[in-house]
């Protein structure tokens, strides 16, 4: 059984440019949910993929953008990046989501904005 | 809104003592409460989940505890032990199946 892997390990992009990252869930996982983690905060929900649907959404921009693919791969887009954008991103896999969901995740894309 | 707030931000103890970290809530309608350990600049290890309808779980030296009516947890940490250092952070999951988080204790344990 493999775990959550997530794709580049580390970023620098300039300002104004677009970026993807990557999350391959783990083996069995139908939902995905995506975190951004500024320095020295908790994880704040950017939105959560469930059989390739968003199933919810956090407090960010449009230019936040997603994707779930049939084997429950996820991508992150990020258009028009800012210099607040730098962070780690944390990629989530659970089997459903739900009450019982356990929340598994990769080692992050830490992402700097310059 | 749900906050969750933990505290203390950082805590510095001698290998060997027990502790205990502290995590509380704004809204009593959770799902569960999950801990996590997060090593400087990883990702997020899942230590220990407990449902809404649960008082406890425990891990090996980890002990949770939940009082979902005063909106409160703890994570009880046995005999610590240097390899114990990092930051816990512990979240909700709201009405919405939301993870919602607190800022995280940061821990060092010295030898």
């Amino acid at each position: 059984e493999t775990g959550v892997t997530q794709s580049p390990t580390h970023l620098i992009k300039t300002r104004g440019q677009q970026v993807t990252l990557r999350c391959s869930s783990q083996s069995g996982h139908n939902t995905v949910s995506w975190y951004q983690q500024a320095l020295g905060q908790g994880p704040q929900f950017i939105f959560q993929y469930y059989r390739e649907e968003e199933n919810g959404r956090g407090n960010f921009p449009p230019r936040f953008s997603g994707l779930q693919f049939p084997n429950y791969s996820s991508e992150l887009n990020v258009n028009a990046l800012e210099l607040d954008d730098s962070a780690l991103y944390l990629c989530a896999s659970s089997l459903a989501t739900g009450a019982g969901a356990e929340a598994f995740f990769g080692q992050g894309t830490r992402l700097t904005v310059v | 809104k749900q906050e969750v707030t933990q505290i203390p931000a950082a805590l510095s103890v001698p290998e060997g003592e027990n502790l205990v970290l502290n995590c509380s809530f704004t809204d009593s309608a959770i799902y569960n409460l999950q801990w996590f350990r997060q090593d400087p600049g990883k990702g997020l290890t899942s230590l220990l989940l407990i449902q809404s309808s649960q008082r406890e779980q425990t891990s090996g030296r980890l002990n949770a505890s939940l009082d979902k009516s005063s909106g409160r947890s703890t994570l009880y940490i046995a005999a610590s032990q240097p390899g114990d250092s990092a930051t816990y952070l512990c979240a909700v999951m709201d009405s919405n199946y939301q993870l919602i988080w607190g800022a995280g204790t940061k821990l060092i344990i010295k030898p």
